[in-house]
């Protein structure tokens, strides 16, 4: 069965580092990984979609990696703002074949401060 | 939140008392999701269903129960047989038809048994 694991499960830095969350999932058999931000008492936002063929995905100054045979991603988040506070999460996609109804697998989260 | 509407946004509820959570969405999606979420850690799927008039349970269905009547709904009912119901609900549709196998959330609800 996956197991989706994030660490740290909280995370404290000034404004203006550059950090990175990591995700590990033990099945690399995984059709997509996606990262998703939430804020408190809200639902979530998809930040960023890797698909399972590749590497890296980028959006402004978000860049999350892929390492299928790893099992790892990291969400690497640039020039933190406090605006960037919120929870973290990534979730693993069985391959389509194995695709009972999108059964995402979700990690726990790593709960982000950006203090200014 | 794209689309979703999940009510109410807060509820309370008494032991043995059922309760029913609402999703609503005009996404036109074809499947659609229930997830729990507790303090500090990740979602479970509760039920989805990709078709109306149909669904299947997810990793932990128990106490819970879903109906999927049309395509737009799929209230989720807590009932009294759920031993711990206090936790924050999220409801989650999809698009078969844009590949890409992405998850759309509303803003969740959350239940707290007095």
């Amino acid at each position: 069965k996956q197991e989706v694991t994030q660490i740290p499960a909280a995370l404290s830095v000034p404004e203006g580092e550059n950090l990175v969350l990591n995700c590990s999932f033990t099945d690399s058999a995984i059709y997509n990984l996606q990262w998703f931000r939430q804020d408190p008492g809200k639902g979530l936002t998809s930040l960023l979609l890797i698909q399972s063929s590749q590497r890296e995905q980028t959006s402004g100054r978000l860049n999350a990696s892929l390492d299928k045979s790893s099992g790892r991603s990291t969400l690497y988040i640039a020039a933190s703002q406090p605006g960037d506070s919120a929870t973290y999460l990534c979730a693993v996609s069985p391959p389509l074949y194995n695709n009972a109804g999108n059964m995402l697998t979700f990690g726990g989260g790593t709960r982000l401060m950006v203090k200014p | 939140d794209g689309g979703i509407t999940q009510s109410p946004k807060y509820l309370f509820r008494k032991e043995g008392q059922n309760v029913t959570l609402s999703c609503e969405q005009n996404l036109n999606h074809d499947a659609m999701y229930w997830y729990r979420q507790d303090p500090g850690q990740g979602l479970r799927l509760i039920y989805y269903s990709q078709i109306v008039n149909d669904f299947q349970k997810g990793d932990i269905a128990e106490g819970y129960s879903v109906s999927r009547e049309k395509k737009e709904s799929f209230p989720l009912t807590v009932t009294s047989a759920q031993k711990n119901p206090t936790a924050f609900y999220l409801c989650a549709t999809r698009d078969f038809g844009s590949g890409a196998n992405v998850l759309t959330f509303g803003a969740g609800s959350r239940l707290t048994v007095l």
